[in-house]
C-alpha cells in the first residue's frame, strides 16, 4: 500500500534563512507526488507537483523540490523563507492514470519562523 | 474560475439537527471529493465522484450522505451527529481526463457538534 512519511513533525527557522521540509514515500508504482500548504482554518493550496521529466520542480511562493528515485523522496525546499511561510505543509502521493486519483497525505510539517 | 467554493464557512449544528454542506466548482472537473481533517491531522478520505457517481465510500458512517446533483455540485448531509464529528470538512476537485494533477480544494467548513 502507498504511504507517505513527513519525519519532521515540527520545524522552526528564522525568517531569510534556507529551509528543507523532508517526504519519503512508498509506492509500487511511478508516483505523482505532491505538497501543499495550509494556513491556519483554511483549505489546503498546491505548491508543486510531480510527475515525470526534470526531477527538480519549481512551485508557487518561491518553492522547490526535488524528486529522488533511489531515496524514494520529494523534498521540498526554499532559499529564503518569509514570516507568511508559517504553515502546515503536507506532502501526497497519488497514482498514475486517469480518473478519480486518491491521494495519501502525509501526517504534516508544522513550520514555525522567528523573526 | 479556477477555485473550489464552500458554504457555508462555519456550522454549529445540534445532535438532532439536520443540515448539509456545499461544494461548488465550474473548473470542469469530473472528480469531487469531501474530506474531514481533525486538528494537527491530515486530511481523511471520505467520499469519492466521479462523473457524478459515487465510486468510493471510505467506509463513513451512515450519518453522513453525499449527493452529486450535478457536475459542478456537491452536497454534504448531515444528520444525528456526534461531538467527535467536529471538524474541517474539505471538498476538492480534480480533472480525470489526462492523468493525476493534483487536487483544487476548497477553504473548508468548520463544523461544530454540540
Amino acid at each position: 500500500a502507498q504511504s507517505v512519511t513527513q519525519p519532521d513533525i515540527h520545524i522552526t527557522v528564522s525568517e531569510g534563512a534556507s529551509l528543507e521540509l523532508r517526504c519519503n514515500y512508498s509506492y509500487g508504482a511511478t508516483p505523482y507526488l505532491f505538497w501543499y500548504v495550509q494556513s491556519p482554518g483554511q483549505g489546503l493550496q498546491l505548491l508543486l507537483k510531480y510527475f515525470s521529466g526534470d526531477t527538480l520542480v519549481q512551485g508557487i511562493k518561491g518553492f522547490e523540490a526535488e524528486f529522488k528515485r533511489s531515496q524514494s523522496s520529494f523534498n521540498l525546499r526554499k532559499p529564503s523563507v518569509h514570516w507568511s511561510d508559517a504553515a502546515e505543509y503536507f506532502c501526497a502521493v497519488g497514482p498514475e492514470g486517469q480518473g478519480a486519483q486518491k491521494l495519501v497525505f502525509g501526517q504534516g510539517t508544522r513550520l514555525t519562523i522567528n523573526p | 474560475d479556477t477555485e473550489v467554493t464552500q458554504t457555508p464557512k462555519h456550522l454549529v449544528m445540534g445532535m438532532t439537527n439536520k443540515k448539509s454542506l456545499k461544494c461548488e466548482q465550474h473548473m470542469g472537473h469530473r472528480a469531487m471529493y469531501w474530506y474531514k481533517q481533525k486538528a494537527k491531522k491530515p486530511p481523511e478520505l471520505m467520499f469519492v465522484y466521479s462523473y457524478e457517481k459515487l465510486s468510493i465510500n471510505e467506509s463513513v458512517p451512515s450519518r453522513f450522505s453525499p449527493e452529486c446533483p450535478n457536475s459542478s455540485l456537491l452536497n454534504l448531509h448531515l444528520h444525528a451527529l456526534q461531538p467527535e464529528d467536529s471538524a474541517l470538512y474539505l471538498c476538492a476537485s480534480s480533472q480525470t481526463d489526462r492523468g493525476s494533477y493534483g487536487y483544487t480544494f476548497g477553504s473548508g467548513t468548520r463544523l461544530t457538534v454540540v
